[in-house]
């Protein structure tokens, strides 16, 4: 099956700066890769995603960047602001594995002011 | 957010006890997922339903039973849990198991004493 390993588990920043993580997975047949955004206390949801077809991803201050050789994506987050901070998922999409997301470890961003 | 629900939002229970959770998805989508949440680990698949039968059993413990008698609901059912069951229990929805964007619901947050 797929494993994905997601780092930093912690991230603090500067109110302004930027913010990158990066995951790793292990299948090269995974296709699709989402990253969610789970505020304390609230339900993780989708901030964007990548398909493997693609090289970069870009929605405003958030990027999504694949390296399907190397196996891994990272989320750029700049110019960050308070309301950034929350646990970010990266996870991953085997091929033939319908909608089954094998999420990586979740890294906190804290983003001061 | 009112497109998937779940009940209750919060349960303590005896690991004698049988419970079930409730989730319910107002988006006409037709798989359904419940996924575990524990601290300091990532989002575990625990089930997947597809037009309401079940594609997916990720080596769950028969304590949990999952039952989806339509698209828009799925329960899980618990029965002598025990105290490293205590989780976020999150349920989720997608259009299909084709569909990209899973919509999370806001969770049980389940205590085994």
């Amino acid at each position: 099956g797929e494993n994905v390993e997601q780092h930093p588990s912690t991230l603090s920043v500067q109110e302004g700066d930027s913010a990158v993580i990066k995951c790793t997975y292990s299948d090269s047949a995974s296709n699709y890769f989402p990253w969610y955004k789970q505020e304390l206390g609230k339900r993780p949801q989708l901030i964007i995603d990548i398909r493997s077809n693609v090289g970069e991803k870009k929605d405003q201050r958030i990027a999504v960047t694949l390296n399907k050789t190397a196996k891994h994506f990272s989320l750029h987050i700049t110019e960050t602001q308070p309301e950034d901070s929350a646990v970010y998922f990266c996870a991953a999409r085997l091929n033939n594995a319908g909608n089954m997301l094998t999420f990586g470890g979740g890294t906190r961003l804290m983003v001061k002011p | 957010e009112t497109g998937v629900t779940q009940t209750p939002r919060h349960l303590v229970m005896g690991m004698t006890n049988k419970k079930s959770l409730k989730c319910e998805q107002h988006l006409g989508h037709n798989a359904m997922y419940w996924y575990k949440q524990s601290a300091k680990k990532p989002l575990e698949l625990m089930f997947v339903y597809n037009f309401k039968e079940q594609t997916e059993n990720n080596s769950v413990p028969s304590r949990f039973s999952p039952e989806c008698p339509n698209s828009s609901h799925l329960f899980l059912h618990l029965h002598t849990l025990q105290p490293e069951d205590s989780a976020l229990y999150l349920c989720a929805s997608s259009q299909g198991t084709g569909g990209d964007e899973q919509y999370f619901g806001p969770g049980t947050r389940l205590t085994v004493t």
